[in-house]
């Protein structure tokens, strides 16, 4: 089936440091949605991308959306530990008409 | 602002009890969601409906009932509960899910089943 992978699992850094996880779909999406998850919390959403080779950027996050509409990517500047939690993406597949999480990456900051 | 509600925080059932969890919108979403989610699994989908009295599976509906008789409200149903169901159920709405919109959460609902 289709399947949303995400990497890396987990990531620890030094506040101040750099974080950027990569999100991969087996087939192709029709858009992909980032989420983020405070620890005790629930998932809440942060961006839609929608076009191919698509850029957005919010602050210190910028999210990428592949030119094959197959990955994406979430890359935060220069972490704070504002910004610990585990972070999602989920994408519609074109084909299979549902609607995919990845298992998310877990982001641990250090002051 | 919209806001999804759980109907409990955390649960604890015995193994083979009927189980209800109840998720109430009040922004008028037409679709609404079941997931749980567990550790390295992310958040699977069980059911989902797109309008009353509809319902969808998702990818792991064995074991599991839903219910959608008003608009505003969406049921989860174990049958007969067992202990691979212990897990954290999270519920959540949309407008219109082709259209690219976002979901919103409910807090979540800690199910140990024991």
């Amino acid at each position: 089936g289709q399947q949303v992978m995400q990497i890396p699992q987990y990531q620890h850094v030094q506040e101040g440091e750099d974080f950027t996880t990569y999100c991969n779909s087996s087939t192709t999406l029709s858009n992909i949605q980032w989420y983020k998850q405070r620890p005790g919390g629930h998932p809440v959403f942060l961006i839609q991308l929608v076009k191919s080779g698509e850029v957005k950027k919010q602050k210190r996050l910028t999210f990428q959306f592949g030119e094959a509409k197959k990955n994406s990517s979430l890359h935060i500047t220069a972490t704070q530990t504002t910004d610990v939690g585990t972070y999602f993406c989920a994408g519609w597949h074109n084909y299979g008409q549902n609607f995919v999480f990845g298992p998310g990456t877990r982001l641990s900051v250090l002051p | 602002d919209v806001k999804v509600t759980q109907s409990s925080r955390y649960l604890v059932k015995r193994t083979g009890e009927k189980v209800f969890l109840e998720c109430v919108q009040d922004m008028d979403h037409e679709n609404m969601f079941w997931y749980r989610q567990d550790p390295g699994l992310g958040l699977r989908l069980i059911y989902f409906s797109y309008d009353v009295k509809m319902k969808e599976k998702g990818d792991i509906p064995e074991g599991y009932s839903v219910s959608r008789e008003k608009k505003e409200r969406f049921s989860l149903i174990l049958e007969s509960a067992s202990t691979n169901q212990t897990s954290m159920y999270l519920c959540a709405s949309s407008p219109f899910l082709q259209e690219g919109q976002e979901q919103y959460f409910g807090p979540g609902t800690r199910l140990t089943v024991t």
